[in-house]
């Protein structure tokens, strides 16, 4: 039972540069999430979707961009990074017919952009 | 203000006490309330959660919901070396997206 899976664990950028943290989930889940965690600060929502071609802005959502093709994948796509994008990555999932809205995370990507 | 405020920790105590930890909220809509548990280099978990007003228990833990006081615990009897972690507590309102809102979690260490 995989559940939430993403790829890379480990990444380190050049300022500039670009990349996609992959994230897929093999539980039929339509609600998806991407998430950043910073020392001391908590998960900041950076975007979600509620379903395939669906997706909307979170809470900090500049310098990145997100994409919904199909149920299980929900890509996050940093573009021209920069320093303060150094954090740690976070996907997530839940089933949207669940009122307690329990969301079920991957292991996470750490990302550091020198 | 944030809408949810934790105290980051680090909290220490030693092996067999009761922990408490503790979060304030600012937004009355919240109805459902949730305490994730994340070790070192790891996602979140969820350990718990209540809706609404109320005490919850589950083996050695216990949340409670203070609605009037827009306050949530949990306590940890017994603790173990293994309850070493970052506890996040986390809100919804149960509408938008189901979205969720975290504090910024407590750093817990058990002393064997």
């Amino acid at each position: 039972n995989a559940g939430v899976t993403q790829t890379p664990k480990f990444r380190i950028l050049k300022i500039g540069q670009s990349m996609t943290l992959q994230c897929t989930q093999d539980m039929n889940h339509n609600y998806m999430y991407w998430y950043r965690q910073d020392p001391g600060m908590g998960l900041k929502l950076i975007y979600y979707s509620v379903g395939a071609g669906i997706t909307d802005k979170g809470e900090v959502p500049n310098g990145y961009n997100v994409s919904r093709s199909t149920t299980e994948d929900f890509p996050l796509r940093l573009e021209l990074a920069a320093p303060s994008q150094t954090s740690v990555y976070f996907c997530a999932s839940t089933d949207s017919g669940r009122a307690e809205n329990i969301q079920y995370f991957g292991a996470g990507t750490r990302l550091s952009v020198l | 203000q944030k809408e949810v405020e934790q105290d980051p920790g680090p909290l220490s105590v030693p092996e067999g006490a009761i922990v408490s930890l503790n979060c304030t909220y600012s937004n009355s809509a919240f109805q459902y309330f949730m305490w994730y548990r994340q070790y070192s280099r790891k996602g979140p978990e969820l350990l718990m959660y209540t809706y609404s007003s109320g005490n919850k228990e589950d083996g050695r833990f216990t949340a409670q919901v203070d609605k009037s006081s827009k306050y949530i615990s949990l306590f940890i009897r017994d603790s173990q070396p293994s309850d070493s972690a970052t506890y996040l507590c986390a809100m919804s309102d149960g509408s938008s997206a189901s979205k969720i809102i975290f504090g910024s979690g407590t750093r817990l260490s058990i002393r064997p």
